[in-house]
């Protein structure tokens, strides 16, 4: 089945530091890759979409200077966490998609971020 | 935009009994209704989903019902064990769109 794979899966910086998170789609093309943050206890909440080779869309209230995102290949989709803060500190999702309104998604493992 | 609500937030069950967990959505464009369990410090996994053409799907101890007229979905999982205890999500999403809007989540624990 397909597989979409995130790294770091954990990783640890200091504020004002910027940090870049992976999602691959390892045995598919992603045309379409989407990025959702999770504070603890809470639910999945859409930052934004990222089409390959075009500009990210991002959902409202998602600042996208300080969430770039990259979708250069149909392969991988990279969001950069720019001059992070301690409230930046949460856990970072990817889903892939075909984007053929298929709609079934599979979704990385998480790469969870805490800012010191 | 679309808003998913989901009910309840923690659900507790005997291993064995059955566990119910109920979503509404507000846009009727929506048309594809999928569920994931998330374990502690994991991506969610689909489980089971189903689209709006389909009234009920099953897949051995676990169902999904739609109702398109109320804009409800819900997850029927029978026969419990305690490998089902994780937080389940049910989303939805307009077919073309691909994005999916999540619930809010439901923390099932299932004791022995």
């Amino acid at each position: 089945g397909a597989v979409v794979s995130q790294h770091p899966s954990w990783v640890i910086c200091k504020s004002g530091t910027s940090v870049k998170i992976e999602c691959r789609s390892l045995d598919f093309q992603a045309t379409t890759m989407f990025w959702y943050r999770q504070f603890p206890k809470q639910s999945l909440m859409l930052m934004a979409t990222s089409n390959e080779g075009s500009k990210a869309t991002y959902e409202q209230g998602v600042e996208k200077d300080k969430f770039l995102i990259n979708h250069a290949s149909l392969t991988l989709s990279t969001l950069t966490v720019t001059s992070a803060h301690p409230e930046d500190s949460s856990f970072y999702i990817c889903s892939a998609g075909t984007g053929a309104g298929a709609n079934v998604l599979t979704f990385g493992a998480g790469s969870r971020l805490t800012v010191l | 935009g679309e808003n998913v609500e989901q009910h309840p937030s923690t659900l507790s069950v005997q291993e064995g009994d059955s566990a119910v967990i109920k979503c509404t959505y507000s846009d009727s464009a929506s048309n594809y209704f999928p569920w994931y369990k998330q374990e502690l410090g994991k991506g969610p996994q689909l489980i089971i989903d189903i689209r709006s053409n389909v009234g009920e799907k099953k897949d051995q101890r676990i169902a999904v019902t739609l109702n398109k007229t109320a804009k409800h979905f819900s997850l029927h999982i029978t026969e419990t064990q305690p490998e089902d205890s994780a937080v389940y999500f049910c989303a939805a999403s307009i077919q073309w769109a691909d994005k999916l809007i999540f619930g809010t989540g439901t923390r099932l624990q299932v004791f022995p």
